[in-house]
């Protein structure tokens, strides 16, 4: 059974902290997908990064970094430097190739405060 | 390019009444999902329609249901409305070509009284 695990809540950082969201995941699957999703508050879902199984390397974005690490089954996010913008709920989610059923882990909501 | 349109944003019924969402994915996209986000279930996947036909589906009663119609819009039906459908209903597109990037509409509250 596929399963995402995002054991952090709530986190609150003061502006200009780096920060880290965990994500576990589990899967039978040797291929899948794996994402993060921004939820502000107006709502809607934005897409931020997708990786596949076979590729592990760790991959930047501005401010944004992945880490992703088979061996332990993780898919972690960094924000560097970060803004009161990015204050929002973070979902990691998997999704098995083949299939469009996108398992989400519960979020992260993230503070950042000025 | 217009991103996904949700109708309506807001809509309030009561218990043992349907209701019916709407969702106009990005022009080209042909696959449309649909979530359900409440605070104590989370992200929880519908159902998935390509091509007229339901591809995938979750774990949800029968009450839930939808379809898409040949120009990629879909819609979702609940009947006999509980508490507990109320919930932020997510429409999400996708090309359905790899990779799977969704696309999410800004939802639909529905609020059950």
């Amino acid at each position: 059974a596929q399963k995402v695990t995002q054991a952090q809540t709530e986190i609150s950082v003061v502006e200009k902290e780096d920060v880290t969201l965990d994500c576990v995941y589990e899967t039978r699957d040797t291929t899948y997908y794996l994402f993060w999703y921004k939820q502000p508050p107006s709502g809607e879902l934005v897409f931020l990064i997708r990786r596949n199984s076979f590729d592990e390397q760790n991959e930047i974005s501005g401010r944004y970094s992945w880490n992703f690490q088979k061996s332990t089954s993780s898919f972690n996010f960094t924000i560097t430097a970060s803004q009161v913008v990015d204050s929002a709920v973070y979902f990691c989610a998997l999704s098995e190739t083949g299939g469009f059923k996108t398992i989400f882990g519960a979020g992260t909501r993230l503070f950042v405060k000025a | 390019k217009a991103g996904v349109t949700q109708t309506p944003r807001y809509l309030i019924k009561t218990r043992g009444q349907q209701v019916t969402l709407s969702c106009s994915p990005i022009s080209g996209h042909r696959s449309v999902s649909w979530y359900q986000q409440t605070p104590g279930q989370g992200l929880q996947f519908l159902f998935e329609y390509f091509s007229e036909t339901q591809r995938n589906k979750g774990n949800f009663p029968g009450r839930f249901s939808g379809r898409q119609f040949s120009n990629s819009r879909s819609e979702m039906n609940v009947s006999t409305l509980e508490l507990g459908d109320s919930a932020l209903y997510l429409c999400a597109s996708t090309n359905r070509g790899l990779p799977y990037e969704q696309y999410f509409g800004p939802g639909t509250r529905l609020t059950v009284t």
